[in-house]
């Protein structure tokens, strides 16, 4: 069966740090990649999406980048944190792009 | 218009009750449909796929009408573990950037 896992579960950041978020998924290959951010009481937003190694494309003009060094690796980093990034940061899988999405548990981060 | 709508709730329902969410979409192409759940704090879960004949799954029920655009879900002999945030969500297709979520609507289930 397929996992998908995510760490740091918390993280507290300063502003003007640097922040690199893990994820990966077992049990599956060439997975499609997807990072997701849910501000508090909001919707999830679209941050990034991958269909392959390398291949990164970015939905929303921001402060985040990704990467994608291995099949099932997926990375959120960002050189400089604001605040505006707070929030909950999820990954999620899929097979092709009109299957359903699976997600890992998240990383809550606050940036003070 | 938004993309997809749904009705934010919350819902308060006795325990044993019969609810019903529904949700709007605006792009007639979307391909595929789905009903997440998420609780408090932690990540969405895949509740249901939506598909346009209907389906069922125990005590949910998901239907599509493509004419009109929207998908509903009903849940019957509702459950204190059925509070939760319920998500519709609608697929475009075309990789990552038609998967959209709607806002989520909130279900609280009452002794």
């Amino acid at each position: 069966s397929q996992t998908i896992h995510q760490w740091p579960a918390t993280l507290v950041q300063p502003v003007g740090s640097p922040l690199s978020l893990e994820c990966t998924v077992e049990g599956t290959s060439n997975p499609n990649l997807y990072w997701y951010r849910q501000a508090a009481g909001r919707g999830l937003q679209l941050l990034f999406y991958s269909v392959g190694i390398g291949q990164i494309s970015s939905e929303v003009p921001q402060n985040l980048s990704a990467s994608r060094p291995q099949d099932r690796q997926f990375i959120l980093s960002s050189k400089k944190l604001l605040l505006s990034d707070s929030g909950f940061y999820l990954c999620a899988w899929s097979r092709g792009s009109l299957g359903e999405q699976y997600f890992g548990p998240g990383t809550r981060l606050t940036v003070t | 218009r938004k993309e997809v709508e749904q009705d934010p709730g919350p819902f308060n329902v006795p325990e044993g009750a019969t609810v019903a969410f529904n949700c709007t979409y605006s792009n007639s192409a979307s391909q595929s449909f789905f009903w997440y759940r998420q609780d408090c704090r932690k990540e969405p879960k895949l509740l249901m796929s939506v598909y346009s004949s209907g389906n069922e799954d125990g005590r949910f029920t998901a239907q599509l009408n493509r004419a009109s655009q929207y998908i509903s879900l009903l849940i019957r002999d509702s459950k204190l573990s059925d509070s939760a945030t319920y998500l519709c969500v609608v697929n475009g297709g075309n990789y990552g950037q038609n998967f959209v979520f709607g806002p989520g609507t909130r279900l609280s289930v009452l002794p």
